[in-house]
């Protein structure tokens, strides 16, 4: 079955610490591997997306994501978290319909 | 804007009544996607459409549900007799598609239902 799996619900990270969002995934073919980000009142928007290459991925805003097939992850990192990265984040795999994960919050500490 | 718009933003309704939502799509995309997303998990999907065919349906789209796209442009989804399970987000997206598949979907910003 098609899946994915956001081990944390909920983050919590000083502003300016490293952070890493964790994603796991299950699906039958070559995935299309997608992080999305959703702030209160806002719509899902694109951070990255992997689909072939270069498994290390560069997103907006700084985030980054590496792609390991051997661990089924598609993990997000970035090196220094502001305080406007307190949103929800999603992981998702598909081509064409999206399966998403149940999304880690995140919060900013000052 | 050229984004994809959703019309209403929140609708209130009482069990058992009828709604309908509204999607708007980015101009050039042509499909089109609708997800339901309940607190605190992440949108499942519902139905996509590609021009004005529908091509897959989710189980969690039961025979109340109902989505159009007449004319490959902006799309309805009906829900009759609602219950308060049918209470969530509702979210539409678009995106390029068949050959594009790995294309960026588009989202809305929703539409809130709250069934009383």
């Amino acid at each position: 079955a098609q899946s994915v799996t956001q081990p944390d619900i909920h983050i919590t990270v000083s502003e300016g610490a490293s952070l890493e969002l964790r994603c796991n995934y299950s699906y039958g073919a070559t995935p299309y591997l997608f992080w999305y980000v959703q702030s209160p009142g806002q719509g899902l928007q694109l951070l990255l997306k992997y689909f072939s290459g270069d498994t290390l991925v560069q997103g907006i805003k700084g985030f980054e994501a590496e792609f390991k097939r051997s661990q089924s992850s598609f993990n997000l990192r970035k090196p220094s978290v502001h305080w406007s990265d307190a949103a929800e984040y999603f992981c998702a795999v598909g081509g064409g319909k999206l399966i998403f994960g149940q999304g880690t919050e995140l919060s900013v500490k000052p | 804007d050229t984004g994809v718009s959703q019309d209403p933003r929140h609708k209130i309704t009482k069990r058992g009544q009828n709604v309908t939502f509204r999607c708007d799509p980015i101009s050039e995309h042509n499909r089109l996607y609708w997800y339901r997303q309940t607190l605190g998990q992440g949108p499942e999907f519902l139905t996509y459409f590609q021009n004005e065919a529908q091509l897959e349906k989710s189980r969690l789209l039961s025979d109340r549900f109902s989505a159009e796209r007449p004319k490959g442009s902006f799309s309805t989804l009906e829900i009759q007799r609602t219950e308060q399970g049918d209470s969530a987000m509702y979210l539409c997206a678009s995106s390029l598609g068949p050959e594009f598949s790995y294309n960026e979907q588009f989202f809305g910003p929703g539409t809130r239902l709250t069934v009383l």
